[in-house]
């Protein structure tokens, strides 16, 4: 079966242009998660959806961050007035159910440089 | 907050060497661990995960145990192979939100 998907692969932009990006979690999963990862700092989560709810933002990194999704489906991150350190790599992942134990399936992520 | 240490790298071992990646963890409650491995140019996968102290995960040759009394899930392997070479991440589940949360990663390279 298909896995997760995310579009584009790459996206180059330049300091202060809003940006859109794209996840298509596998069919079924309720639960969707957006992760960055950057050479400084790692891989930092971002934000939870259980169905197309998002419990909590506060791990968005700013307010130009915003994440919906609808149809408990498709998801996307919309990162207003990009600065040079949004620079870096989103991933999104999907869970079956959104429990502890659930294994979280990754996506090949959306490269993100803002000149 | 819950946090995860993992040893730093890069680490370099010969093809057929023992490999151990510490891992330790800190967390409230009994999280869940998991071990996630990058190989070059494709994205995260899981390798293996353990959901309660004393489980044991394994793939790929690849071992870790819950060890709740040391708060550690140490990545082992026999003989490990230049198939091998990748950065290896050790994670948690253990908050309301089930997201992961990561070590820095551990680089690892195997000469043949």
């Amino acid at each position: 079966g298909a896995g997760v998907s995310q579009s584009p692969s790459n996206k180059v932009t330049e300091k202060g242009k809003d940006v859109e990006l794209r996840c298509d979690p596998i069919s079924g999963h309720t639960a969707l998660y957006w992760y960055r990862q950057s050479l400084g700092q790692g891989l930092e989560f971002l934000i939870y959806f259980q169905g197309n709810s998002a419990p909590d933002k506060s791990g968005l990194p700013s307010d130009r961050f915003s994440a919906e999704r609808t149809g408990g489906s498709v998801s996307t991150l919309t990162i207003q007035r990009t600065q040079q350190e949004d620079s870096a790599v989103y991933l999104c992942a999907s869970s079956l159910g959104g429990f502890r134990a659930d294994t979280q399936y990754f996506g090949p992520g959306t490269r993100l440089t803002v000149l | 907050g819950d946090s995860v240490t993992q040893m730093e790298g890069p680490v370099t071992l010969s093809e057929e060497a023992f490999l151990t990646i510490n891992c330790t963890y800190t967390a409230t409650g009994y999280p869940s661990l998991f071990w996630y491995v990058q190989y070059p140019g494709e994205g995260l996968q899981l390798l293996l995960k353990a959901t309660k102290a004393d489980d044991k995960g394994s793939n790929k040759g690849f071992e870790a145990t819950y060890r709740k009394e040391t708060t550690s899930f140490h990545l082992e392997k026999g003989s490990v192979q230049v198939s091998d070479s990748a950065v290896y991440f050790c994670a948690l589940i253990g908050g309301s939100q089930g997201n992961l949360i990561f070590g820095k990663g551990t680089k690892l390279s195997v000469k043949p």
